[in-house]
């Protein structure tokens, strides 16, 4: 079965740290791979897509890597931002079927 | 703001009852697609519509219907609710019909079953 795995379940972090969300998947072959990011109770926005060719992609302070042969993704923030508090989704499209699986996502939290 | 608008923002009835919930697709997106988001669960796709017409099918229960209006605007049904329905329902949309295409989300509507 497809899946997409993503750590850790939950982060803390002082403002101005910079971390890394990991992803992966099971998923093969694969179209892309997206990171979105989701503030409480608001829906998702996207930060990031990488095609299975692409290795890696930024988005201002947020940089995606992507390894098509270990089948991983990390998402790089850098120097974080109190609004960075967020779930980090990673939602992989399934090149067979055409069908989308998402992670279950990382809760980040920013402390000042 | 992604162009998506949702209504109500939030619901809350009775067990057994039925509700539903609309959503108005970005101008120029001809798919719409509705989600469900529980407390400890990631997003569950639902149904896709696609100019009208039901496009992708995923944990939808059968107590759950959907339709895509002449005017691409979409409605949930939700029927027979529990306890367990209570979630936060997102409708996204995009401009083609895959799935792997950027789908813009709307806020959200947030149902409480009581």
């Amino acid at each position: 079965k497809n899946q997409v795995e993503q750590s850790p379940q939950s982060l803390i972090i002082l403002e101005g740290k910079n971390c890394t969300l990991q992803c992966n998947y099971t998923v093969s072959p694969f179209s892309n791979l997206r990171w979105y990011k989701q503030d409480t109770g608001r829906g998702p926005v996207s930060l990031t897509i990488m095609t299975f060719s692409e290795n890696t992609k930024s988005n201002g302070r947020y940089t995606a890597t992507l390894d098509a042969d270990t089948k991983q993704s990390s998402l790089h923030i850098t120097a974080s931002q109190l609004s960075d508090s967020a779930s980090y989704i990673c939602v992989v499209r399934d090149y067979r079927d055409d069908k989308i699986i998402f992670g279950k996502g990382t809760r980040l939290h920013i402390l000042p | 703001d992604s162009g998506v608008t949702q209504t109500p923002k939030h619901l809350i009835t009775a067990t057994g009852q039925r509700v539903t919930l609309r959503c108005s697709p970005r101008s120029g997106d001809l798919s719409v697609y509705w989600y469900q988001q529980s407390l400890d669960q990631g997003l569950q796709f639902l149904i896709q519509y696609y100019n009208g017409e039901e496009r992708a099918k995923g944990n939808i229960l059968e107590r759950f219907s959907a339709q895509q209006f002449p005017d691409l605007h979409s409605e949930l049904n939700l029927s027979s609710l529990e306890l367990g329905d209570s979630a936060l329902y997102f409708c996204a949309s995009s401009v083609g019909a895959g799935l792997g295409e950027e789908q813009y989300f709307g806020p959200g509507t947030r149902l409480t079953v009581t």
